[in-house]
């Protein structure tokens, strides 16, 4: 069983439209995060959602929005969408407290805006 | 204002040679120090580093954490071309009163080992 997933694994989408990529983790963790990482490799964080708390990037544009029906799905959805919003976004998932705290991530979506 | 500083950004190596990658840091709340692996996808969890001077051992790669000076390194011993990907490190730390912690990544260092 995969521990973080996500699809898709590719979206390839015309600038203006709105898309969602979609995330699941089966590890009972209780925060959630979503990463981008563009053409220069830089991995830089969106957002970390838990039970208690959402905490934004302030350099995320309100286009992105995260959402989260339960503690196991931390969706993404953008509105409008922008040519510099290509890149590959992570999904993760951590516990917090304890020995174990590392991050553990999705396979990514490679998102192409046309 | 970057938290994490990689250095080298790039290197080349021929297999068997020693290699040291380089992780400064400045971080408040500083709660652990992590390093991943990525090649083509997502990134491959590594090593946790909490305590100063302690060196962490996995085959021919370890790690150490120095808190006081704010830096880590990654050894990677008689290195292979499957070692060739970007290393990537990572401080945790508290970013609210709530109890929530991030990991903020540095910019990788990308090693590349030919034959």
């Amino acid at each position: 069983d995969t521990a973080v997933s996500q699809t898709p694994k590719y979206l390839v989408t015309q600038m203006g439209n709105d898309k969602s990529i979609k995330c699941e983790q089966n590890l009972g963790h209780d925060t959630m995060y979503w990463y981008k990482q563009d053409s220069k490799k830089f991995l830089k964080i969106m957002f970390s959602y838990n039970n208690k708390e959402l905490i934004i990037n302030e350099t995320v544009p309100n286009r992105f929005s995260p959402k989260s029906p339960d503690k196991a799905h931390l969706n993404l959805h953008i509105n409008s969408l922008e040519l510099g919003d290509s890149a590959v976004y992570f999904c993760a998932s951590s516990q917090e407290g304890g020995s174990n705290e590392k991050l553990f991530f999705g396979s990514g979506t490679q998102l192409s805006v046309l | 204002e970057d938290k994490v500083v990689q250095s080298p950004l790039s290197l080349v190596v021929h297999e068997g040679d020693t290699v040291t990658l380089n992780c400064s840091y400045e971080v408040t709340n500083f709660r652990s120090l992590l390093w991943y692996k990525q090649e083509k996808k997502a990134p491959t969890f590594l090593f946790m580093l909490t305590s100063s001077g302690i060196e962490k051992k996995s085959g021919r790669l370890s790690s150490i954490l120095d808190k006081k000076e704010l830096f880590s390194i990654l050894n990677i011993t008689a290195t292979q071309t499957g070692d060739s990907a970007v290393y990537l490190c990572a401080p945790r730390y508290a970013y609210s009163g709530a109890g929530s912690y991030q990991l903020t990544f540095g910019k990788g260092t990308k090693l590349s080992v030919i034959p």
